[in-house]
């Protein structure tokens, strides 16, 4: 099956600083790309939607210039979360669909678990 | 967007008992999507409907999707251990329910 990876798995940071999560489709190409939030025992929340080439569409209530998010190639997105603080701490997963379609199948990567000291 | 509403939050069974887990959505959904995380993972996918009270089964596990599309069930007969996690429900605009936990007592 379709395989995706995250990096970090998980990364610890000062407060202000900046982090960035990598999400790659390793053997498909991903024209859209979830990303989502997770607190321990809830459900995942869904942050942006990432198209290939084209800006993020964020949900409602997510700052867009603080969770910058890149999907510069049909393989690849990134999430920055930039001038983090204890509250960003959480679990970051990102999905990815194989066309635009919706509906298509979403694989999800396994995860990073950001901590903000 | 369109929200799906999940419930129950929490299921414990004893190991051999049935689990079903309900979605419901104020609006016609195009299709739902079923996905399970195990403790500690990250969401796997089980199963997408489209069709108007479509029923598939993989196994043990029985997906309906309701006549009017704004309902859909998950069922499982007679659980066992490794049916242990949080099954989702997720609608076309990929916003997940909340989540059912179940957990199976051996």
């Amino acid at each position: 099956g379709a395989v995706v990876s995250q990096h970090p798995s998980w990364v610890i940071c000062k407060s202000g600083t900046s982090v960035k999560i990598e999400c790659r489709s390793l053997d498909f190409q991903a024209t859209t790309m979830f990303w989502y939030r997770q607190f321990p025992k809830q459900s995942l929340m869904l942050m942006a939607t990432s198209n290939e080439g084209s800006k993020a569409t964020y949900e409602q209530g997510v700052e867009k210039d603080k969770f910058l998010i890149n999907h510069a190639s049909l393989t690849l997105s990134t999430l920055t979360v930039t001038s983090a603080h204890p509250e960003d701490s959480s679990f970051y997963i990102c999905s990815a669909a194989g066309s635009m379609h919706v509906g298509d199948t979403q694989y999800f990567g396994p995860g990073t678990r950001l901590t903000v000291l | 967007g369109q929200q799906v509403m999940q419930i129950p939050q929490y299921q414990h069974v004893q190991e051999g008992e049935d689990f079903t887990t309900y979605c419901n959505s104020s609006t016609t959904l195009s299709n739902i999507q079923w996905y399970k995380q195990r403790p500690g993972g990250h969401p796997v996918f089980l199963i997408q409907l489209v069709k108007s009270g479509e029923v598939k089964k993989q196994k043990r596990l029985t997906f309906q999707f309701g006549e009017a599309k704004k309902n859909s069930s998950l069922h499982i007969t007679a659980t066992q251990t490794t049916d242990v996690g949080t099954y989702f429900c997720a609608g076309p605009s990929m916003r997940f329910g909340a989540g059912t936990r179940l957990t199976v007592k051996p």
